[in-house]
């Protein structure tokens, strides 16, 4: 089956830091990527979606200046925490969708964020 | 109210017990995805269906669009079915995600 790719999974750093989430779909073009977060036992949040070449739409409620995301290729996009803060501590996932097969969704790993 | 609800939210069997998950949503969906999340966070398809049923291996999914709830079964339940299991209706070309039903197999 398809494979997503999201590098670091594990990542602890200093407030006002900043982070670069990678996600990479490794055996097919992802037109649109979504950037997903979860609290410890809550349920998995969308943050925002990413269509490659352009902006990103995010969800109401999120800074789109402190979580930046890039998708400049139809295989990575890129989500960045900007000065992080330990409210920012989360657990980060994407997933991807080709564009024909609009209804299924190829999760990452998903990347555990600690702030200090 | 949620919009996705799923029952139990907690689940223990004994190996070889047949499980059973719901998932009812109240909003128009167009596929409903079933998830796995392991303990270490990472998220597995486990099926997309949009009616009917599906099934694989020891595992299958229904789904009843006009009744709007979905059922996921596992029979012969193992110890590595352990895991949290997330029901995810599409509506308007996103997911909606339930809040999990964590399952916990004991030898």
């Amino acid at each position: 089956g398809a494979v997503v790719s999201q590098h670091p999974s594990w990542v602890i750093c200093k407030s006002g830091t900043s982070v670069k989430i990678e996600c990479r779909s490794l055996d097919f073009q992802a037109t649109t990527m979504f950037w997903y977060r979860q609290f410890p036992k809550q349920s998995l949040m969308l943050m925002a979606t990413s269509n490659e070449g352009s902006k990103a739409t995010y969800e109401q409620g999120v800074e789109k200046d402190k979580f930046l995301i890039n998708h400049a290729s139809l295989t990575l996009s890129t989500l960045t925490v900007t000065s992080a803060h330990p409210e920012d501590s989360s657990f980060y996932i994407c997933s991807a969708r080709q564009g024909l097969t609009k209804n299924i969704q190829y999760f990452g790993a998903g990347t555990r964020l600690s702030v200090l | 109210k949620n919009e996705v609800e799923q029952s139990p939210q907690n689940l223990t069997a004994q190996e070889g017990e047949f499980i059973t998950i719901n998932c009812s949503y109240s909003v128009g969906i167009s596929a409903l995805h079933w998830l796995q999340q392991h303990p270490g966070g990472g998220i597995v398809s486990l099926f997309m269906l949009s009616s009917g049923k599906k099934k694989h291996g020891r595992l299958i999914a229904t789904i009843n669009i006009q009744e709007k709830h979905s059922s996921l079964h596992i029979t012969a339940s193992h110890p590595r079915d352990s895991a949290v299991y997330i029901c995810a209706p599409y509506n308007t070309d996103k997911l909606i995600f339930g809040t999990g039903t964590r399952l916990q197999v004991f030898p």
